[in-house]
């Protein structure tokens, strides 16, 4: 059974640099295919894909946060982190973090995001 | 990035209905369609991949269809528990998701 849980601050002040972590367990991020991606949710609006690791250290950013975003994995821990820099309130949002399944198809990957973890809130004071 | 746009935003059914929701990517993306739905306080949970494919364990009232740009999930017989929001989202690139669709009761 896979599972994942974010970790990380519930309130960050405007300009700091946000921390999350997500822990998984039930698959490793060794494992070819497999990746994790971090999902956010301001309070009330629709979901924003935000950044995505692969295990073979790939990664891919949304192009319009790239410049702040930067994810990163500790296989060991089972865990993977981004960073978000020059927090602002527009930032405030639920924080999920969930993995990337996949299968092949009709001569194709296609993959989707399956489980999520529960979601982490995190408010920006300004 | 590939947008997604569904349609409509919200609408009020009653159980027993069907519902089509639809999503429209601003290029084609073959058959990269997922849906999702999210209850409230929930995580989203994954209904349909690849356009039409039906996650393990989801009921067989969710159907999904299309491929290109235009998408469609529908929910046959509406049942209370089905009353949630509902998103597509695109794995074709970079992924993107749809601004939502509400179903909320009449």
């Amino acid at each position: 059974q896979i599972t994942l849980k974010e970790s990380g601050p519930t309130v960050v002040k405007a300009t700091e640099t946000l921390t999350l972590t997500c822990t998984f367990s039930g698959f490793s991020l060794s494992t070819s295919g497999v990746g994790v991606g971090w999902i956010r949710q301001p309070p009330g609006k629709a979901l924003e894909w935000l950044a995505l690791i692969y295990w073979d250290d790939d990664k891919r950013y949304s192009p319009s946060l790239e410049s702040r975003l930067t994810i990163s994995k500790d296989t060991s821990k089972n865990q993977v982190v981004l960073t978000m820099t020059n927090i602002d309130p527009v930032d405030t949002a639920t924080y999920y973090c969930a993995h990337r399944r996949g299968t092949y198809g009709s001569g194709s990957y296609f993959n989707w995001f399956d489980p999520w973890g529960q979601g982490t809130l995190v408010t920006v004071s300004s | 990035d590939i947008q997604m746009t569904q349609s409509p935003s919200s609408l009020s059914v009653s159980v027993g209905d069907r519902v089509t929701i639809t999503c429209r990517a601003s290029q084609s993306i073959s058959s990269y369609l997922n849906w999702y739905q999210q209850k409230p306080g929930n995580s989203p949970k994954v209904l349909i991949y690849s356009a039409s494919s039906l996650q393990s364990g989801v009921p067989s009232r969710f159907s999904g269809s299309g491929s290109g740009t235009d998408f469609s999930l529908t929910i046959s017989n509406l049942q209370p528990e089905d009353f949630a929001t509902y998103y597509c989202q695109q794995s074709y690139s970079t992924p993107t998701f749809g601004q939502g669709t509400k179903v909320e009761i009449k």
